[in-house]
């Protein structure tokens, strides 16, 4: 079926440093989503995107988080600086007309 | 605010026997409800998308929709060591965000 790349999927930052976790969607979609899953914690809302805006934001979207798709290709989440709390795993997702969301494999980021 | 429960925690289940999960929801008016299965390391696989009450089967699982209880099960039929897994339960709200639950770690005995 439809794939979602998420590189790398492993991912080590000092803390106060920036880092920006990659997503390759499915080619024709248009919805993006970043979810965030603590070890051993349900996963959580972060963020959906369409049209190049933010539609919908939660509380775990804090002001050092920012999301893009520059030309069409990655759509990418950038956190600056980093904080030992934001160490998880995160999920990205896309879809075509909010109906089906296809789910990447995860980036697990460890800020040390 | 969606908020959505599953249980149990963790559950094992012979290999053959139906393994039973639940999940509740607290908001009823969502018409779309999907159970996933996240094996460790890997993303998630959707394993049942369900929008109306009633029974919805893909291949070896079922899900039940009652909204009127607020709560959605899935079944597993003849499960398989390779099923061992935590199964997330999430629920559709607007701007398709989804709710997840905490998820239910299956180990299927052989």
């Amino acid at each position: 079926g439809p794939k979602v790349l998420q590189i790398p999927s492993h991912q080590i930052i000092d803390m106060g440093q920036m880092v920006t976790l990659n997503c390759d969607p499915v080619s024709n979609h248009l919805y993006f989503y970043w979810y965030k899953q603590i070890l051993g914690q349900q996963m959580e809302f972060l963020v959906n995107f369409y049209n190049g805006k933010v539609m919908e934001k939660s509380k775990l979207f804090k002001d050092q988080f920012s999301v893009e798709r520059p030309d069409g290709s990655y759509f990418t989440l950038k956190i600056q600086p980093t904080a030992l709390e934001d160490s998880a795993v995160y999920f990205c997702a896309s879809s075509f007309d909010r109906t089906e969301v296809f789910f990447g494999k995860g980036t697990r980021l460890t800020v040390v | 605010q969606q908020k959505v429960q599953q249980s149990p925690e963790s559950l094992t289940v012979s290999e053959g026997a139906m393994a039973s999960l639940n999940c509740t929801f607290s908001d009823g008016t969502s018409n779309n409800f999907r159970w996933y299965r996240q094996h460790s390391a890997k993303g998630l696989e959707v394993l049942v998308s369900i929008f109306s009450d009633g029974e919805k089967e893909e291949g070896r699982f079922t899900a039940h929709l009652n909204r009127a209880n607020l709560h959605v099960s899935l079944h597993i039929r003849e499960p398989q060591p390779s099923d061992s897994a935590v199964y997330l339960c999430a629920v559709r709200g607007s701007n398709a965000k989804l709710t997840f639950g905490k998820g239910t770690k299956l180990s299927v005995k052989s």
